[in-house]
């Protein structure tokens, strides 16, 4: 089973919906995250949480909301979801322990097409 | 802050061929750099990473050399596969003492062909 899950892998949703994207992990990391990846713009950080009780904005939060409802889970919202926010969507996890260097590991992502 | 520039694609390939991808930063403190690769329908990997000045990290024939006087980790490879095809992405990660938060670059796309 892959260590980091996604779900849904898939989804087209209408302006003005409400999303909600989940990311759950069996790795034990403190660390998640949320990323956003766009044709040419790379990966953009949306949100991170460093343990439970921990959110932080990352470069590109308007519009999103999370919630890290456990050590293992970390959801990422659209309250009212618009076109620009068609992209895929990540989940990633990391270390904090010392030697770990903050490697991210990767769910498979998120397809999200706003009509 | 931190940033992350890598050479942009895509890059086009005949099989056997040498493979250069650029990347340079810029890090307010003592980084450690990583280089991921995300295959077609994936998430993204780690391909290899390097945690000081004058590190190589290497995995699966790739290499990369982090140096500290060029701010530079460019990745290499000296005969690429079809299955090499790829899209790269050059990373940084601030040592302990830092915000942790990793900085990537927009993604290098390489093309192998037969």
């Amino acid at each position: 089973d892959a260590d980091v899950t996604q779900t849904p892998r898939n989804r087209i949703t209408k302006t003005g919906k409400r999303i909600m994207l989940e990311c759950s992990q069996t790795k034990g990391h403190d660390r998640m995250y949320w990323y956003r990846q766009d044709p040419g713009l790379g990966l953009r950080l949306i949100y991170y949480s460093f343990d439970v009780k921990d959110i932080n904005k990352g470069e590109i939060s308007d519009g999103y909301s999370v919630s890290r409802q456990a050590q293992a889970k970390f959801s990422l919202s659209l309250e009212s979801a618009i076109p620009n926010q068609t992209a895929l969507y990540f989940c990633a996890t990391s270390d904090s322990g010392t030697g770990t260097y903050n490697e991210q590991f990767f769910g498979p992502g998120t397809r999200l097409t706003v009509l | 802050g931190n940033s992350v520039t890598q050479m942009e694609g895509p890059v086009t390939l005949s099989e056997e061929a040498f493979l250069t991808i650029n990347c340079t930063y810029t890090a307010t403190g003592y980084p450690s750099l990583f280089w991921y690769v995300q295959y077609p329908g994936e998430g993204l990997q780690l391909l290899l990473k390097a945690t000081k000045a004058d590190d190589k990290g290497s995995n699966k024939g790739f290499e990369a050399t982090y140096r500290k006087e060029t701010t530079s980790f460019h990745l290499e490879k000296g005969s690429v596969q079809v299955s090499d095809s790829a899209v790269y992405f050059c990373a940084l990660s601030d040592l302990p003492g830092g915000s942790y938060i990793p900085t990537f670059g927009r993604g290098t796309s390489l093309i192998v062909h037969p």
